[in-house]
Order: C-alpha cells, then sequence, then structure tokens
C-alpha cells in the first residue's frame, strides 16, 4: 500500500516552462487536494476535488490547473512557471474533506 | 482576522518539560480539528483529532473550546524527538482543512 505519491520529488524550471506535477493515491479516496508551503505563510490550499471529474479552487488557485479524471489521480499543472511559484508542494488524500488528510512526500519546485 | 492562528514560537524546552500551544480559528461553524505534526522537510501528518470532551493519546492532550473558538495541544515529558513543528488545522465550512501557520518546538538536553 503506497499511500499518496507525488512525483518528482524536486524540479528545476525556467520561466515561461509549463509542467505537470503527478500525485496519485491507492486508498480510493475521494477527496484529493494540492497545497503549496512557503516560509512564514504555512500550507496554502491551491485546488481540490470531492470526486472524479470534480474540482473547485482553494485559496491561491491563479498559474495552476488541474484535472481528476480517475479517482487515483490528481495532478497539478503550472501554466507558464514564474519565480513566485518556487515552494514545496504536497498533494493530500482523504475519504471525506473533514477527515484526515494524507500527505505524499512533495515536489520541491524552483523557477529560475 | 486569520481563519486559523497559532503562536509561531520557538519554543525551546528541556527534556521533561510541559509545554502548551494554543491556536484560534475564525469560523464558528467548523466542525472538525486536527493538530498534525511536521518535520523540517517532510510532508505534515496527523497527530491527532481535537474532540469537544478533550482527548488523551499518551503525553499528548487536545482541548477544544467552542465557545472561545479555541484548540490547545499539551505536550507532557517532552522528548528529543518531540522537536517539531505543529499544525492547528481546522476544517472550513464542511469542504477544505484550513491549516495554521504552525509552532515550532525545539527539545534540547
Amino acid at each position: 500500500n503506497a499511500g499518496v505519491t507525488q512525483t518528482p520529488k524536486f524540479q528545476v524550471l525556467k520561466t515561461g516552462q509549463s509542467m505537470t506535477l503527478q500525485c496519485a493515491q491507492d486508498m480510493n479516496h475521494e477527496y484529493m487536494s494540492w497545497y503549496r508551503q512557503d516560509p512564514g505563510m504555512g500550507l496554502r490550499l491551491i485546488h481540490y476535488s470531492v470526486g472524479a471529474g470534480i474540482t473547485d479552487q482553494g485559496e491561491v488557485p491563479n498559474g495552476y490547473n488541474v484535472s481528476r479524471s480517475t479517482t487515483e489521480d490528481f495532478p497539478l499543472r503550472l501554466l507558464s512557471a514564474a519565480p513566485s511559484q518556487t515552494s514545496v508542494y504536497f498533494c493530500a488524500s482523504s475519504y471525506i474533506a473533514r477527515d484526515t488528510q494524507y500527505f505524499g512526500p512533495g515536489t520541491r519546485l524552483t523557477v529560475l | 482576522r486569520k481563519e486559523v492562528e497559532q503562536d509561531p514560537g520557538p519554543f525551546n524546552v528541556p527534556e521533561g518539560a510541559t509545554v502548551a500551544f494554543n491556536c484560534t480559528y475564525s469560523n464558528s461553524a467548523s466542525q472538525s480539528f486536527f493538530w498534525y505534526r511536521q518535520d523540517c522537510r517532510k510532508e505534515p501528518k496527523l497527530l491527532m483529532s481535537v474532540y469537544s470532551s478533550g482527548n488523551e493519546d499518551g503525553r499528548f492532550t487536545a482541548q477544544l473550546n467552542r465557545a472561545s473558538q479555541y484548540i490547545s495541544l499539551l505536550i507532557r515529558d517532552s522528548k528529543l524527538s518531540d522537536s517539531a513543528t505543529y499544525l492547528c488545522v481546522v476544517n472550513q465550512a464542511g469542504t477544505a482543512l484550513i491549516f495554521g501557520k504552525g509552532t515550532t518546538l525545539s527539545v534540547s538536553s
């Protein structure tokens, strides 16, 4: 049982490049979410999904897209990377939104 | 007013000390409350849920005061391994969980 997995672990991008951060869970959780964590800012919600085919914006959605075609996967797309998107990105899942969240190990992204 | 507020610390305590962290939340309709622990450069992990009647897990005690919109975490007999950042987490209106910025604890020998 892998839990929540994220790839890649580290990534360096140049300004303007696009990329997709992958997130997958094998616990049959309906709820999945993406957070970014910056020093002094805590965890901030980017996007979330309450089930396949349903996504919604969180606190800081600008510059990011998501889709949820299966229960297991919830990729996060950076459309045109900016230095302000340098951060640690965590994916999380749970059975329902207000339940215990299980986090992936994170992706450390640097945008030059 | 921020939705979930915590004293960032750091709290520097010797081994064996008792330390308490506090957290306040702004949404009176919040339904679920948690304490998470985050080690340096790692993902957050659930430490314990917080129930209205208060609950205890070994050396850790969590309390909730709905009237004051206040959550606390008490750690007794601190260990070196308790050094971490402790995140107060509150459910917002049945959808997303909102995380506080965390309180840093450093336990020294």
